[in-house]
């Protein structure tokens, strides 16, 4: 199984600043690598797909970039409605695919 | 705008038999290309793969439930249903059901682009 891991646990971040989310694959799943936004109360929801194609309505103040191992999210100024907990999932081997553990985005 | 809502029991007693249902509203379950997928979430651990229903036909489970887990789709009622059968306290989780894009050749992608809210179900005595 391919475990995935993020980093930070935890991120507080000010508002308008930029935050840097991590995820690392155990082995190489090419591109094929989902991030999804997971607020308090609501259902997740897909942010960016193939590593770095935002999802319909993301805003482009949220990209995504790497390949094989390591994958990054990046939130370019972030806003209150940001505050969440933000999953990566990698589906090169799906089912059934791994999630990493989250991290939760905070406003400082 | 496709939502998908989870209703599920709540609690459930262990030996018992857990179902859950999931409405689609804003799109049709009977509409081709899409995995009805269901995953879940026990507290403090990550989220595990369940299974999946296309076309009412073909289904997939994860190995680790296969022997006690099924999916259903009623197409006439828009929703499709996750049942699993023996449950003990391990199976307690916050229950999502999504759906899943296809990708190359009609294959599942693995993508989820709409996820329901999650159900709490507690398994106790």
């Amino acid at each position: 199984e391919i475990v995935m891991t993020q980093s930070p646990a935890t991120l507080s971040v000010s508002p308008g600043e930029r935050a840097t989310l991590s995820c690392r694959a155990s082995q190489s799943v090419s591109i094929n690598l989902a991030w999804y936004q997971h607020r308090p109360g609501q259902a997740p929801r897909l942010v960016m797909y193939d590593a770095s194609t935002r999802a319909t309505a993301i805003p482009d103040r949220f990209s995504g970039s790497g390949s094989g191992t390591e994958f990054t999210l990046t939130i370019s100024s972030l806003q209150s409605e940001d505050l969440a907990v933000y999953y990566c999932q990698q589906y090169d081997s799906w089912p059934p695919g791994t999630f990493g553990q989250g991290t939760k985005v905070e406003i400082k | 705008q496709v939502q998908l809502q989870e209703s599920g029991p709540g609690p459930v007693k262990p030996s018992e038999t857990l179902s859950v249902t999931c409405t689609v509203s804003g799109g049709s379950v009977s509409s081709g290309g899409y995995y009805w997928t269901w995953f879940r979430q026990p507290a403090g651990k990550g989220l595990e793969w369940i299974g999946y229903i296309y076309d009412n036909v073909r289904s997939n489970y994860n190995p680790s439930l296969r022997s006690r887990v099924s999916i259903s789709l009623d197409t006439s009622n828009n929703h499709f249903s996750l049942t699993l059968r023996s449950v003990t306290a391990a199976d307690t989780a916050v229950y999502y059901c999504a759906r899943v894009t296809s990708g190359s050749h009609g294959m599942p992608s693995g993508i989820s682009d709409y996820w329901g809210q999650g159900t709490l179900v507690t398994v106790s005595s």
